[in-house]
């Protein structure tokens, strides 16, 4: 079975600093993509950035990027210039490529990140 | 604006007493699922669709049931609630294609069991 670890449960980093949050997952897949999603405070749930797995680039979205390492079952998401904005939980998150019928997300239990000015 | 709507935001119910939670989509999207997210647990599926009548268990469907009549919309119904119910509940939907993986979420419902 397919899981995710997020072995950071809190974080912390200065204002415009940069920071980097770990996750790993199991499968045996060879395709798939995997997700960093934050949630605020309001509790919303909010796509940060998607990496397929099948491409080696990493994926950035502005100040969000990642670093995948594939072979490792490593995906990092790195955040530079770090905002008051994204003090959030964040959340790994996983998914089969072909997912049949089910596209279920399989979750880490994610990193709560304060952003201290 | 393309969203996930859902309703109640917040509710506080006594155990026994039969709710539904509403979750209706803008967006043409096949793909609806519940989840619940408790903490040390992370988020676990309840129920999935994938098209109009098509439905399905997840992880913990137990205590729930699902309808999907309209491609739009996909409640969420608590026949008997139970205080292990007490949870925040996601809706999300998400198209065929190439964005069929990249869920959108409603902004959640927080559900008390007394």
């Amino acid at each position: 079975a397919q899981t995710v670890t997020q072995s950071q449960p809190e974080m912390s980093v200065q204002e415009a600093e940069t920071v980097t949050l770990s996750c790993t997952y199991d499968t045996s897949e060879s395709d798939y993509y995997l997700f960093w999603y934050k949630q605020p405070p309001s509790r919303q749930m909010i796509l940060v950035i998607r990496q397929e797995a099948y491409k080696q680039q990493n994926a950035t979205e502005n100040r969000f990027s990642v670093n995948f390492q594939k072979a490792a079952k490593s995906f990092s998401l790195k955040i530079s210039d770090s905002q008051l904005g994204d003090a959030a939980m964040y959340f790994c998150a996983y998914s089969p490529y072909n997912a049949g019928n089910n596209r279920k997300l399989i979750w880490g239990l994610g990193t709560s990140l304060a952003v201290n000015p | 604006e393309a969203q996930v709507t859902q309703n109640p935001r917040y509710l506080i119910t006594v155990t026994g007493k039969k709710l539904t939670v509403t979750c209706s989509q803008n967006m043409n999207h096949e793909y609806m699922s519940w989840y619940r997210q408790d903490p040390g647990l992370g988020l676990r599926q309840i129920y999935y669709s994938m098209n109009v009548e098509v439905t399905d268990k997840g992880d913990v469907p137990e205590g729930y049931k699902v309808s999907r009549k309209e491609k739009r919309n996909f409640p969420l119904i608590l026949e008997s609630p139970s205080p292990n119910q007490t949870s925040l509940y996601f809706c999300a939907s998400s198209p065929r294609g190439s964005g069929a993986n990249v869920l959108t979420f409603g902004a959640g419902s927080r559900l008390t069991v007394l």
